[in-house]
């Protein structure tokens, strides 16, 4: 079955840098969009970014334009994302999603606290 | 990045119909759309509609989803104690060149 696991969150300082990964299995990943997506403590979700299958065009939220970087390995079925220079309105749980029929399947999820 | 608007809380009786209303601009939901993300406390959202009204597999007929102009809707019939979760909507907005969400509805089932 289709699954995404999200790792690499963790404790980070302000200003400081972190790397998430999704890893995907259960389906082509080469052939699919893929989505992250944020959610702090007790609030909504926030669109963070988006890569084409290929990788070739990505497109960026706002809030995170400038800072953040999705990639993707898909000869490891993977996407990243390089968050750098972070806030503490960075804090939040990020997930992965696919994008099929709109954010049609997400992983679980990987915490970033931004705390000094 | 503006969002779209979604009022922040609706409560029905069990068995009652609630409809979940989502207003954007014709950049977004007056363009393509809307889609619809179920979300219980604890986990992940949920595609539970896409692009107006289609429903993945595994979702219950209950859920139908519509738009006029600029706001899209959410309705569930015959509600169920498990309809009750925060409800999201999204859509891509060709003027931000991204996907904008909405704030979500806390649907209570009383």
């Amino acid at each position: 079955q289709v699954q995404l696991v999200e790792s690499g969150g963790g404790v980070v300082r302000p200003g400081g840098s972190l790397r998430l990964s999704c890893a995907a299995s259960g389906f082509t990943f080469s052939n699919y969009g893929m989505h992250w997506v944020r959610q702090a403590p007790g609030k909504g979700l926030e669109w963070v970014a988006f890569s084409q299958y290929d990788g070739r065009n990505t497109f960026y939220g706002d809030s995170v334009k400038g800072r953040f970087t999705i990639s993707r390995d898909n000869s490891k079925n993977t996407l990243y994302l390089q968050l750098n220079s972070l806030r503490d309105e960075d804090a939040a749980v990020y997930y992965c999603a696919r994008e099929d029929v709109d954010f049609d399947c997400w992983g679980q999820g990987t915490l970033v606290t931004v705390s000094s | 990045q503006a969002g779209l608007t979604q009022p922040p809380s609706v409560s029905k009786g069990l068995r009652q119909t609630a409809t979940l209303t989502c207003t954007g601009n014709t950049n977004n939901v007056g363009n393509q759309g809307a889609t619809w993300l179920q979300q219980h406390q604890g986990h992940p959202p949920k595609l539970v509609s896409y692009r107006n009204n289609n429903r993945p597999s595994g979702i219950s007929e209950r859920f139908s989803a519509s738009r006029s102009g600029n706001t899209a809707s959410l309705t569930i019939t015959g509600l169920q104690p498990e309809d009750e979760a925060d409800y999201y909507c999204t859509a891509w907005d060709n003027s931000l060149r991204g996907w904008v969400f909405g704030g979500g509805t806390k649907l209570t089932v009383l």
